[in-house]
């Protein structure tokens, strides 16, 4: 299984500042042949389910705020969120879906 | 619009089943396919398996392999997770996502999710 890990574990951040997460895989999650990589990250609200906003590792879901940014190739990637404000208070979790299973970040808690 | 409802919380004893239930409306149903992910408290995500409500296509993590059933019914949209053998390990919350078209393991839209929990 391709294991991933997120760092920090947690962070603070003041409103307005820039929250800045890291994951990296135990193997790359770069497709050759379409040169895409297969890596998402969600975010969850506590009581909530997880909520998807980027994949491909940089391309945002419809709806999500553009403060949210996703870069990285290979086995490296970053969650960006510039901005930040008090709603952004969550469980961030970095998923890679090439191949199965399906494996998830052990997750990094932002507080401000 | 699109919804996922899950079924309720269940309190089983350890060595029992236990079958989660998760309703689709405002789509349509055979076109994507499910996946079921867990979370135990306070814990990361849980991938659990998927399935194609169009033919009934599966395929399980192999940590679940045979103790895990997903099962489908065309007629009410509803798709089923089932586990057996519990242990106090499978105490969490377990949740039904669709996947997109895009690719079939990304999820948009997940359930409330239902609380399992597993005690003697």
């Amino acid at each position: 299984d391709i294991v991933m890990t997120q760092s920090p574990d947690s962070l603070a951040v003041s409103l307005g500042e820039r929250a800045t997460i890291n994951c990296k895989s135990s193997q790359s999650v770069l497709y050759s042949s379409n040169n895409k990589n297969y890596l998402a990250w969600y975010q969850q609200k506590p009581g909530q389910p997880p909520k998807l906003l980027i994949y491909w590792a940089s391309t945002r879901e419809s709806g999500v705020p553009d403060r949210f940014s996703g870069s990285g190739s290979g086995t490296d990637f970053t969650l960006t969120i510039s901005g930040l404000q008090a709603e952004d208070v969550a469980v961030y979790y970095c998923q890679q879906y090439y191949t199965t299973p399906d494996t998830f970040g052990q997750g990094t808690k932002l507080e401000i | 619009q699109v919804q996922l409802v899950q079924s309720g919380a269940e309190v089983k004893k350890p060595g029992a089943s236990v079958k989660v239930s998760c309703k689709a409306s405002g789509y349509t149903f055979t076109s994507y396919y499910m996946h079921w992910v867990r979370q135990a408290p306070g814990q990361g995500l849980d991938w659990m398996g998927i399935i194609n409500p169009s033919g009934g296509f599966t395929n399980y993590a192999q940590k679940f392999q045979g103790r895990v059933t997903m099962t489908w019914d065309t007629s009410t949209s509803t798709v089923y997770m089932e586990l057996s053998s519990l242990r106090s390990e499978d105490t969490a919350v377990y949740y039904c996502a669709r996947a997109m078209l895009i690719t079939t393991h990304l999820f948009d839209y997940w359930g409330q999710g239902t609380l399992v929990t597993v005690s003697s």
